[in-house]
């Protein structure tokens, strides 16, 4: 079991809006500014499209943004595309040298 | 621009020791910054397993503590990972990676393509 909690599963149109969200503590996302969000297409590696809760790595597009509120992060994917379709993990840092994961949600676009 | 190979032995019997390497290209390891590894059972989420910083710190997942060693070898440019008294539950995809600053804290930002371990008599 994750320490996160990510719903297995979401959708949305091309165009639309979807919002992910990464259920937490106090221990960990609502208490350090360090939740990440990979996105994971099967077969390949992983790439981080945000960090530091709010924060996008040089070359992921502005339609991926990172938001907060409590001890729950959420992902937002605006206009969706096609090649958004994939896994997508969020981690967070724990305290203690410690990090853990969410179970992932697979976005779908239908 | 920083890349990783994850290699190793894709089959482990149960109780024998996991090990897997991976292979660092256009960045010295000891340069800076934290490497990693991740796992990912079949159909579950990622796992943190540890991280390293050469010379100064290695931390591991409190689930694997006592099992799980990181190493460095600067001069080959790569890092290992060994898994003691593997199961069943270790199988999984298994991937090494670079953080993106000082702080284990921070996201991985470089990811290898991953090395499938299979465990099984």
């Amino acid at each position: 079991q994750s320490a996160l909690t990510q719903p297995p599963s979401a959708s949305g149109s091309p165009g639309q809006s979807v919002t992910l969200s990464c259920a937490g503590s106090s221990s960990d996302v609502g208490g350090y500014n360090y939740v990440s969000w990979y996105q994971h297409h099967p077969g390949k590696a992983p790439k981080l499209v945000i960090y530091e809760v709010t924060k996008r790595p040089s070359g992921v597009p502005d339609r991926f943004s990172g938001s907060r509120s409590g001890n729950t992060a959420s992902l937002t994917v605006s206009g969706l595309q096609a090649e958004d379709e994939a896994h997508y993990h969020c981690s967070s840092y724990a305290g203690n040298n410690n990090l853990v994961f969410g179970g992932g949600t697979k976005l779908t676009v239908l | 621009q920083v890349q990783l190979q994850e290699s190793g032995p894709g089959l482990v019997k149960p109780s024998e020791t996991l090990s897997l390497t991976c292979a660092v290209s256009g960045y010295s390891i000891s340069r800076s910054y934290f490497w990693g590894w991740i796992r990912q059972p079949p159909g579950k989420g990622l796992e943190w397993i540890g991280s390293l910083f050469h010379g100064m710190s290695t931390y591991y997942n409190p689930s694997l503590k006592g099992r799980v060693t990181m190493s460095v070898d600067t001069s080959k440019n790569h890092f290992s990972l060994r898994l003691n008294s593997v199961t069943a539950a270790d199988t999984g995809v298994y991937y090494c990676g670079r953080h993106s600053a000082n702080m284990l804290a921070s996201g991985v930002v470089n990811w290898g393509q991953g090395a499938l371990v299979a465990v099984s008599s």
